[in-house]
């Protein structure tokens, strides 16, 4: 089945450090991709998208390329901020249409002044 | 708008007891998904209901009922509450007829089963 696999965690970098996080999935056919942010104490919130392949979402300084020759959609942001701890989900859903997001397990990142 | 909302935020309940968790939108969607949060596990599916007057089993259904009660309203209930169904609980909805498939989340009820 469709799964998504990202790196783990816990992520801890210095402010103005360059974040990658890692996101790899499998699935049938062309999904649809995304990040969302779950900020401590919240529920998810949309990140950043892509429907198609080579398409670069982008939000908030963080970006990710679908890249279909690797099955992968790195999130990566050029100079983190204190503010950009949290927890970070990869996730797809499967170009067949409405069926549920399938999640990866979370990157929890923290940065530190 | 309100998006998703959740009720209750918190609850603690003892082995045995039941209760309902209750979720609206009004972005007037047709999915609906219910997700439990442990620690370590990120998000598990539980229940869906794809539109008004469907409901599919998730991942981790056992020992929870849903009811998609109309359009906006989506409800989890829990018939005898388990240590084991400690757990962040949210609520999500989705307009599964756009190609771009955002899906919004409620804020999250904290329940322990003590």
């Amino acid at each position: 089945g469709d799964s998504v696999t990202q790196m783990e965690g816990p992520v801890t970098l210095s402010e103005e450090a360059f974040l990658t996080i890692n996101c790899t999935y499998t699935a049938t056919g062309y999904p649809s991709l995304f990040w969302y942010v779950q900020y401590p104490g919240e529920g998810l919130q949309l990140l950043l998208k892509a429907t198609k392949a080579d398409d670069k979402g982008s939000n908030k300084g963080f970006e990710a390329t679908y890249r279909k020759e690797t099955t992968s959609f790195h999130l990566e942001k050029g100079s983190v901020q204190v503010s950009d701890s949290a927890v970070y989900f990869c996730a797809l859903i499967p170009y067949s249409g409405n069926t549920p997001l399938v999640f990866g397990k979370g990157t929890r990142l923290s940065v530190i002044a | 708008n309100a998006g998703v909302t959740q009720t209750p935020k918190f609850q603690v309940l003892k082995t045995g007891q039941s209760m309902t968790l209750q979720c609206a939108q009004d972005m007037n969607h047709n999915s609906m998904y219910w997700y439990r949060q442990d620690p370590g596990m990120g998000l598990r599916l539980i229940y869906y209901s794809a539109s008004e007057g469907t409901t599919d089993k998730g991942e981790v259904p056992n020992g929870y009922n849903v009811s998609r009660l109309n359009k906006r309203e989506f409800s989890l209930r829990l018939e005898s509450a388990a240590p084991s169904q400690t757990s962040v609980y949210f609520c999500a909805s989705r307009d599964g007829d756009k190609t771009s498939h955002e899906q919004f989340f409620g804020p999250g009820t904290r329940l322990t089963v003590l």
